[in-house]
């Protein structure tokens, strides 16, 4: 069945710092990936919808200049959180369709801002 | 405004019984709907889905009902196992280029030995 990679499964870093998160999917070509974010006992909460080779298109709330977000390739989406601050502290999980309705997701990464 | 609503946030029942849960959804232009499994620290992990011209949907112990006209869809766990204690999300999404899957908050279940 299809895979979809997410790495780094947990990152720490300090405030003001930017972290990276990828997003690969192993099997299949995506070419349209998608990242949520989820606050303890909470729901998914897209983010942002990701394209390969045009720009994101963002959830109203959502600041496209701090969540950078580029899909270079059909298997390749990855989510740069720039300078980082604690409240961005979360679990950050992406999914990718393949087909009208298959979605895959993630396996998630928890995101810890010090 | 919540376009997919899990109301309860919690059920618990006996091993052996039926687990059912519950996702009602306020967009029209929903029709298709997954139920997905969700582990604390994990990605969701596709269980089910249903399209909206079909009324309902089975795949060995779980079963996905959906009444259109209430909008509303139910998955059914039967029997329930230990194993099953986790996190559901009910997802819907309309068809389109652009679609995208909108979640409810989820429901944990909790099934006892």
């Amino acid at each position: 069945g299809a895979v979809v990679s997410q790495h780094p499964s947990r990152v720490i870093c300090k405030s003001g710092t930017s972290v990276k998160i990828e997003c690969r999917s192993l099997d299949f070509q995506a070419t349209t990936m998608f990242w949520y974010r989820q606050f303890p006992k909470q729901s998914l909460m897209l983010m942002a919808t990701s394209n390969e080779g045009s720009k994101a298109t963002y959830e109203q709330g959502v600041e496209k200049d701090k969540f950078l977000i580029n899909h270079a390739s059909l298997t390749l989406s990855t989510l740069t959180v720039t300078s980082a601050h604690p409240e961005d502290s979360s679990f950050y999980i992406c999914s990718a369709r393949q087909g009208v309705n298959g979605y895959t997701f993630g396996s998630g990464t928890r995101l810890t801002v010090v | 405004d919540q376009q997919v609503k899990q109301n309860s946030p919690s059920l618990s029942v006996q091993e052996g019984r039926i687990s059912i849960l519950n996702c009602d959804y306020t967009n029209s232009m929903f029709d298709y709907f997954l139920w997905y499994k969700k582990y604390p620290a994990e990605g969701p992990t596709f269980l089910i889905s249903i399209s909206s011209i079909k009324d309902k949907n089975e795949d060995g112990r779980f079963t996905v009902f959906l009444n259109k006209s209430a909008k509303h869809l139910s998955l059914h766990i039967v029997p329930s196992q230990p194993g099953d204690s986790a996190v559901y999300f009910c997802a819907a999404s309309a068809s389109g280029a652009n679609s995208k899957l909108t979640f409810g908050k989820g429901i944990t279940l909790s099934v006892r030995p």
